[in-house]
């Protein structure tokens, strides 16, 4: 999918554990993001960032943290607080005039 | 505030019909508007954008949409569905020429043979 790779696939949280997402782009992108995707709700934002070592919140930050340490990572974290973390999972990155491009996505389900 | 309606939850047309996927919107400002199309279980894959200048916007695929100022809306249009074409299809917008999408629910085309 356009030089982003997310890992895993699937994933499977327990109740009461953080569980990270994996998001690396090998496009040389500055600005990278997260969205979560539920059925007919489309793409909310969870989590932008714009450069290395800065992001900022979207519409739906609460239970999820992320770090941008280096240019080509950007790890989402899925924490306890996250009351109702069973989605699909998406990160873009930003190119040119605009246009993001997706990963193949993390669905992340409760045990 | 920014948002996008997409009016339709699924779009039937048979192979070959022409296709049309409705998108209206509401801005604050001038809108960048964006046209996604995602495949079961795949991330999304862009379409087409339109920024500025002429209203009728060619795309991947074969696909076109037409940005109508009046009647803020940006219908995703294809003369002739093929089988192959049936997935989700979502609306964006935003009004910086960066980033902070606002994404529509999603339509999801089905292309039968």
């Amino acid at each position: 999918d356009g030089g982003i790779t997310q890992s895993p696939k699937y994933l499977f949280r327990k109740e009461g554990q953080n569980v990270t997402l994996s998001c690396e782009q090998n496009l040389n992108h500055d600005a990278m993001y997260w969205y979560r995707q539920d059925p007919g709700q489309g793409l909310r934002l969870i989590y932008y960032s714009q450069i290395v070592n800065d992001f900022q919140k979207g519409d739906i930050a609460e239970g999820y943290s992320v770090s941008r340490e280096k240019k080509e990572s950007f790890p989402l974290t899925v924490t306890s607080a996250q009351k109702n973390p069973t989605a699909f999972y998406l990160c873009a990155s930003e190119g040119t005039r605009g246009i993001q491009y997706f990963g193949a996505g993390t669905r992340l389900s409760v045990l | 505030a920014q948002s996008v309606a997409q009016p339709e939850d699924q779009v039937n047309v048979a192979e070959g019909n022409p296709l049309t996927v409705k998108c209206t919107y509401s801005v604050s400002g001038n809108p960048y508007l964006f046209w996604y199309v995602q495949y079961p279980n795949r991330g999304l894959q862009f379409l087409l954008k339109y920024i500025t200048g002429d209203n009728l916007v060619k795309g991947s695929y074969g696909f076109e949409a037409e940005f109508n100022k009046s009647q803020t809306s940006f219908h995703l249009k294809k003369p002739s569905a093929l089988v192959s074409d049936s997935a989700l299809y979502f609306c964006a917008v935003a009004t910086d020429s960066w980033g902070k999408l606002q994404f529509g629910a999603g339509t999801q085309v089905v292309v039968t043979p």
